[in-house]
């Protein structure tokens, strides 16, 4: 069964601080594997798009990795912002199916 | 500038009355998609239009919803008799090319039903 698992399911740093957020699939065939940050209320946005060649991508301070062979991708936050408060959301491409995980609330303290 | 237009933003309706959300994109798109997402819960695939036609649907997209194209550009969600349980955010997606998985989300409707 294809499934998105994401952890932690919350997250509360400080402001300047890094984080790394998991996410772990069985989604198969792999196509490719998005991150997405969702402000509360809001459409979610594409941080990264990661295909199965590629084991690195960085989007400013986010930078996203992936393991085809272990199914795992993380997302590291660097230097925190108040800003980067939101849910972060893992999606999965298997052609035509696309699994969405249930994401993780992120909470940026000052 | 947004690549999709949702409307309306919220609607409040009593139970049982027909809804019809609005997506309307920027420019031209082969591939569309409807999402929902209760309060406090993942977002949900609902269904996925493709050259003027359903190309997927999820088991929630029972025979109380559609989708069409009434006019070539806007693309709209009905949901015939609404229920309690569909009260969540409903988020329109575009795919700007050819079903990568690059989708731009609208900013969503929020559907309250009393």
């Amino acid at each position: 069964k294809n499934q998105v698992e994401q952890s932690p399911q919350s997250l509360i740093i400080l402001e300047g601080k890094n984080c790394t957020l998991q996410c772990n699939y069985t989604v198969s065939p792999f196509s490719n594997l998005r991150w997405y940050k969702q402000d509360t209320g809001r459409g979610p946005v594409s941080l990264t798009i990661m295909t199965f060649s590629e084991n690195t991508k960085s989007n400013g301070r986010y930078t996203a990795t992936l393991d085809a062979d272990t199914k795992q991708s993380s997302l590291h936050i660097t230097a925190s912002q108040l800003s980067d408060s939101a849910s972060y959301i893992c999606v999965v491409s298997a052609q035509v199916d696309m699994r969405f995980g249930a994401g993780t609330r992120l909470t940026v303290k000052p | 500038e947004p690549e999709v237009t949702q409307t309306p933003s919220h609607q409040v309706t009593q139970m049982g009355q027909e809804v019809i959300l609005r997506c309307v994109p920027i420019s031209n798109h082969l591939y569309f998609y409807w999402y929902r997402q209760i309060l406090g819960q993942k977002v949900e695939f609902l269904v996925s239009f493709y050259n003027n036609e359903i190309s997927e649907k999820s088991e929630i997209f029972d025979d109380q919803f559609s989708v069409e194209r009434p006019d070539g550009s806007n693309f709209t969600l009905k949901i015939r008799s609404t229920k309690l349980e569909d009260s969540a955010m409903y988020f329109c997606a575009i795919d700007r090319l050819t079903n990568t998985g690059e989708l731009f989300f609208g900013e969503g409707s929020r559907l309250t039903v009393l």
